[in-house]
């Protein structure tokens, strides 16, 4: 069975600075997609990247990259020159199986996000 | 229009009520998604539609009945639930494929 890891309930970051959200993954899949969403207070959830099993680079959007190491099995989320709006909930989540019309998505515990001015 | 669009916010219902949750998308997306997320815990899926039809039930109790009238309609049917149903119910969508979800803000469901 498929099972996401994030292992940091909570973490701090000063403003402008870096800062790295864990993931590892189980799957038995060969295709796969990993994902990171956020989610302020207000509730609604927000797509950020996406990295594909196959896919050699890693994901870059703006200031967020995934650096993806396969052979872990890892899928962390860099985050550069934090803002405060930043602050919200991550979680990292991956999709298994084909484009079968029947794939489905599970997302780890989450990472707290804080950050500081 | 890129967003989904979910009706009621808020909502505050009895154990023998029935009430519906709707969720709306113009994007052109073929799967539409429902969730269940308690405070404080990720998102679980409950159900998966693609091309309309249901695809995937994360064996969900029957007093929760998803439809999906069209492609860009979503409606989650509540009937006899239970104090602990009460959550934040999201609605996503995506194209097929290794695409990320589009989510709405969710339906905060009270079940008293």
């Amino acid at each position: 069975a498929q099972k996401i890891t994030q292992t940091q309930p909570g973490m701090f970051v000063q403003e402008k600075e870096a800062v790295t959200l864990d993931c590892t993954y189980d799957t038995s899949d060969q295709s796969y997609g990993l994902f990171w969403y956020k989610q302020p207070s207000s509730g609604e959830m927000i797509f950020l990247i996406y990295q594909g099993s196959y896919d050699e680079q890693n994901a870059t959007e703006g200031r967020y990259s995934l650096n993806f190491q396969k052979a872990r099995k890892s899928a962390n989320l860099v985050i550069s020159a934090s803002q405060l709006g930043d602050s919200a909930m991550y979680f990292c989540a991956m999709r298994e199986g084909r484009n079968t019309g029947g794939f489905k998505t599970i997302f780890g515990a989450g990472t707290r996000l804080f950050v500081k001015a | 229009d890129t967003e989904v669009t979910q009706t009621p916010k808020h909502l505050v219902m009895g154990m023998t009520n029935k009430k519906s949750l709707k969720c709306e998308q113009h994007m052109g997306h073929r799967a539409m998604y429902w969730y269940k997320q308690k405070a404080k815990k990720p998102p679980e899926l409950m159900f998966v539609y693609s091309y309309e039809k249901l695809s995937i039930n994360e064996s969900v109790p029957s007093r929760f009945s998803p439809e999906c009238p069209n492609s860009s309609l979503l409606n989650l049917h509540l009937h006899a639930l239970q104090p602990e149903d009460s959550a934040l119910y999201l609605c996503a969508s995506s194209l097929q494929g290794n695409y990320g979800y589009t989510f709405g803000s969710g339906t905060r469901l009270t079940v008293v």
